[in-house]
C-alpha cells in the first residue's frame, strides 16, 4: 500500500517569497490533515479536510497561509508571503473516517522549509 | 491544545524493557489514548491506541490506568532504533476530532 506521498521534501526561499507544498494521501482516505512542526516542538495542527470540506483551519494563519483540496484527493498548502517563523517542516497526513472508532493517522516524511 | 503532560526526555538500556508515562487527568469518557513515535527526519508513525483496556500489539504494549488519568507505553526491548520522540495524545472520537501533539518524550536507547 502506498503512504502518504508529499513534495517537495526541501524548500529554500527568501522572506516575502510564496511556496506551495503538495499532498497525496492514501487512497481512500477521505480526512487529510497538514501540520507545521517547528525544530524542537511537536507538530501543530494547521487545517483538517475531510473529503474537500473543511472541518478546522482554526489555527491556520489566514493571512499568508492557504490550502485547498479540490476533489477531495490531493491537496496543496500555500503560503504568501513566507516569514522568517515559518521555517519549519510540514507534514502531511491522512486517515479513514471511521464513525464511532478511532481512526490512525499516516504521516507523510514531510516537507522542510527554510526562510531566508 | 495537547492535553497531556509528559517527560522531555528519558533514557533506556538496549535490551530492557523502556517505560513512558503520560498523564492526562482531563481524559472524558469517549477519548482514546494514541501513541505516535517519529524518528528524526521522518513523519510520526503510529505506535498503539486504546480506550480503556490494556493493548498490545507487534510493537508495544499500552497500559492505562483504571481512573485512565495515565498511561504507560511499554517496549518490551528496546533497540537503537527504538531511540524517538514519543507522542502521547488523547482524541475524541466524534466527528472533526482533531490530534493534538505536545512536546512528547525524547527516548535514547543506549547501548
Amino acid at each position: 500500500e502506498a503512504g502518504v506521498a508529499q513534495s517537495p521534501r526541501y524548500k529554500i526561499i527568501e522572506k516575502r517569497q510564496s511556496v506551495a507544498f503538495w499532498c497525496n494521501p492514501i487512497s481512500g482516505h477521505a480526512t487529510l490533515y497538514w501540520y507545521q512542526q517547528i525544530l524542537g516542538q511537536g507538530p501543530k495542527l494547521l487545517i483538517q479536510f475531510q473529503n474537500n470540506g473543511v472541518v478546522d483551519d482554526s489555527q491556520l494563519p489566514k493571512d499568508r497561509f492557504s490550502a485547498e483540496r479540490l476533489k477531495g484527493v490531493d491537496s496543496t498548502l500555500k503560503i504568501q508571503p513566507a516569514k522568517l517563523e515559518d521555517s519549519a517542516v510540514y507534514l502531511c497526513a491522512s486517515s479513514l473516517v471511521v464513525t464511532g472508532g478511532a481512526g490512525e493517522l499516516f504521516f507523510g516524511e514531510g516537507s522542510r522549509l527554510t526562510v531566508l | 491544545d495537547a492535553k497531556t503532560t509528559q517527560p522531555p526526555s528519558m533514557d533506556c538500556a538496549e535490551g530492557r524493557a523502556a517505560n513512558l508515562p503520560c498523564n492526562h487527568s482531563t481524559i472524558s469518557g469517549n477519548e482514546y489514548v494514541y501513541w505516535y513515535r517519529q524518528i528524526h527526519s521522518q513523519g510520526p508513525q503510529y505506535i498503539i491506541h486504546g480506550l480503556k483496556n490494556n493493548e498490545t500489539n507487534e510493537m508495544a504494549s499500552l497500559i492505562i490506568t483504571e481512573d485512565r488519568k495515565s498511561s504507560t507505553l511499554i517496549l518490551p526491548h528496546a533497540t537503537l532504533r527504538d531511540t524517538a520522540v514519543y507522542y502521547c495524545i488523547v482524541r475524541a472520537t466524534n466527528t472533526g476530532n482533531q490530534f493534538y501533539f505536545g512536546t512528547g518524550t525524547s527516548l535514547t536507547v543506549i547501548p
